[in-house]
């Protein structure tokens, strides 16, 4: 019962350097998230994706980038990493239907120094 | 204005204690509705999708009034494992199916 998988679970980074986080799910659901949760401030939506080779952007898509190449993949980039992102990333996925939860995965603690 | 925003926390209550959570969304389009609950340092997890008519789930009942855009959360008989934060969700649904989260509320149950 793998669900919604990220990886890596814990990153850290020096700034300028760039990584690519990866989100798979095993659902075939169509829609797929990235959200940054922060103290204070919720979790926050960078980007999204409504179906394969599909993405739009979020509240914060500043300095990420994403990609939806196979259904069950969505996959965030940053190119060059800040201290300003430094947060916890979630990766979330939900089937193409009304009142439906999203399920999301277990996280990512990326740290920027 | 933020799309979506809940009462500020924490709050803390007594074991068996009845408390409420609020909420108001700005978006009167949306179209679904959801309250989810995230343990500490954990992933949110749903706990109920809240319905026009209201809906109940053992000792939670959810209600959603579309005229005022307002959500809330009943908790009755609080338990320790009830504390944890608590989302509520806005699903804007359409073609982009944004799912909004509120900051959170974190409810505290003492012994």
């Amino acid at each position: 019962n793998a669900g919604v998988t990220q990886t890596p679970k814990f990153r850290v980074l020096k700034t300028g350097q760039s990584m690519t986080l990866l989100c798979a799910q095993d659902m075939n659901h169509e829609y797929m998230y990235w959200y940054r949760q922060d103290p204070g401030m919720g979790l926050r939506l960078i980007h999204y994706s409504v179906g394969e080779g599909t993405t739009a952007k979020g509240e914060v898509p500043d300095g990420y980038n994403v990609s939806r190449l196979k259904k069950q993949n969505f996959l965030l980039g940053l190119e060059s990493a800040a201290p300003s992102q430094t947060s916890v990333y979630f990766c979330a996925s939900s089937p193409y239907r009304e009142y439906t939860e999203a399920f999301f995965g277990q996280g990512t603690r990326l740290t920027v120094v | 204005r933020k799309e979506v925003e809940q009462d500020p926390g924490p709050f803390n209550v007594p074991e068996g204690a009845t408390v409420a959570f609020n909420c108001t969304y700005s978006n009167s389009a949306s179209q679904s509705f959801f309250w989810y609950r995230q343990d500490c340092r954990k992933e949110p997890k749903l706990l109920m999708s809240v319905y026009s008519s209201g809906n109940e789930d053992g000792r939670f009942t959810a209600q959603l009034n579309r005229a005022s855009q307002y959500i809330s959360l009943l908790i009755r008989d609080s338990k320790l494992s009830d504390s944890a934060t608590y989302l509520c969700v806005v699903n804007t649904g359409g073609a982009t199916n944004k799912l909004i989260f509120g900051t959170g509320t974190l409810l505290a149950v003492q012994p």
